[in-house]
């Protein structure tokens, strides 16, 4: 599975948009692009995933660029309660790969 | 509801000794797995079972032994356990295993310090 790479640490303001970006420049046509994230203490949690076209549900959007070599996470409207570690993943289709966590991004919402 | 339950949420223990953690998924899912996430908050999965069935299998010690009686139920047994083994282990759920349509759910997490 594709490597990804992205920063340690982010703040972003209550109440602003969080854009967490994520490198997967060596992804391959059929890897699924993840994100989950971890609130301190707890267990991870799934926030969205998409192949090639954009993606949006409740929680966020992602934005994949048209060569998937890059992501973005999208927070519209950051909360104190999303302040985490999010973990961008990219797993094969349809093979019963693992999800490799990296180290992620450290999100801190600021009031 | 609890979708993904684990017990014991700490446990502390000698090295040693033998222990176990429960896991029960009540979302009809196929697919569970056991990660285990270490002092630098490194996640990294070291078993998965689809239908009861061993299908992933990281390099972990054989003293790490899963255990699923059905499909809801995936245990963690540890015999003689070692102060490295002192981490936050985490049980996790999807529907399938194929990626696109597995959506993992994961437990509160069980806190394991090995004395």
């Amino acid at each position: 599975d594709a490597k990804t790479t992205q920063p340690t640490s982010m703040d972003c303001a209550e109440g602003r948009a969080a854009n967490l970006p994520c490198n997967h420049s060596t992804i391959s046509g059929n890897e699924y692009v993840y994100w989950y994230r971890q609130i301190h203490s707890q267990g991870p949690q799934y926030i969205i995933h998409g192949l090639k076209n954009n993606e949006t549900n409740e929680m966020a959007s992602l934005i994949i660029t048209e060569d998937r070599k890059s992501s973005t996470l999208i927070l519209p409207h950051a909360t104190l309660r999303d302040t985490a570690v999010y973990y961008c993943i990219v797993r094969v289709a349809n093979t019963g790969n693992q999800f490799y966590f990296g180290t992620g991004t450290s999100l801190t919402v600021i009031p | 509801d609890t979708a993904v339950s684990q017990t014991p949420k700490y446990l502390v223990t000698q090295m040693g000794n033998d222990k176990s953690i429960k896991c029960e998924q009540n979302l009809g899912h196929d697919t569970m797995y056991w990660y285990k996430q270490d002092s630098k908050k490194f996640l990294k999965i070291m078993f998965s079972y689809n239908n009861k069935e061993l299908i992933i299998n990281e390099t972990v010690p054989n003293r790490f032994s899963p255990k699923s009686p059905d499909k809801a139920h995936l245990n963690l047994h540890i015999n003689s356990l070692e102060l490295g083994d002192s981490a936050v282990y985490f049980c996790a759920s999807s529907q399938v295993y194929l990626a696109g349509r597995d959506t993992q759910y994961f437990g509160p997490g069980t806190r394991l310090t090995v004395l």
